[in-house]
């Protein structure tokens, strides 16, 4: 059974860079994209941005100016970076796994982290 | 404001059927492309309910249901349980700019 976990920081001050890592277990994280979602208080979840083994990414491209994200398949981990975060990016975050297909679904997601922006 | 439009809320009372509609557009749902479903109880992470419109992942009862016409798509739960309250989240793929998974933002069921 495919698991993922969320990690770091949960405040971050204002203009700083959100940074947070994924850990997969119970399967390789090869032959899949991944992906971070988020999902503010009250509302529906946003997708962030997915990328793959390959370290090929594709990014919300109301985000992409201010999202990184990279992967080390040696720990089965995938990354995001945020900058200059506002309140406005205040959210549970989420990483999550692509199913099969060009225009997926997300079929395993991490329990979600909690990540106020705040000084 | 979301790419997905999904109403607020609906309820139903135990044993009943209830429909939740997702109106999307022809850069989305219009074009073709697949819509999936999710679940989300209270302070979990949401859980894929429906997947390619109409199919269910191993373990989801054959009480929901999913379809698609046009810009819109449906989630259809029949024999409604005490257990099924919880927000309901539609999603697809939007090509739109460079290309963007989209979702909906969300109706909250209520079980009478």
């Amino acid at each position: 059974q495919v698991q993922l976990q969320e990690s770091g920081p949960g405040l971050v001050k204002p203009s700083e860079t959100l940074s947070l890592t994924c850990t997969v277990s119970g399967g390789y994280i090869s032959d899949h994209y991944w992906s971070w979602i988020r999902q503010p208080a009250g509302k529906g979840p946003e997708w962030i941005g997915r990328m793959y083994s390959s370290g090929s990414t594709n990014y919300n491209p109301s985000l992409k100016s201010r999202v990184t994200m990279s992967v080390d398949t040696s720990k089965n981990q995938f990354s995001l970076k945020l900058t200059s975060v506002t309140a406005a990016d205040t959210a549970v975050y989420y990483c999550a796994r692509g199913a099969a297909g060009a225009h997926h679904s997300f079929d395993y997601w991490g329990q979600g982290t909690l990540v106020t922006v705040s000084s | 404001q979301s790419v997905l439009t999904q109403p607020p809320s609906v309820s139903g009372a135990p044993g009943q059927r209830v429909t939740i509609s997702c109106t999307g557009s022809s850069s989305n749902i219009g074009t073709g492309y697949d819509v999936h479903w999710y679940q989300q109880l209270p302070r979990t992470a949401p859980k894929l309910l429906i997947y390619g419109n109409n199919n269910r992942p191993s373990g989801v009862p054959d009480r929901f249901s999913g379809s698609k016409s046009g810009t819109s798509a449906s989630l259809a739960i029949t024999g409604l349980q005490a257990e099924d309250e919880a927000d309901y989240y539609c999603q697809s793929y939007d090509s739109s700019l460079s290309g963007s998974w989209v979702f909906g933002g969300g109706t909250k069921l209520t079980v009478l």
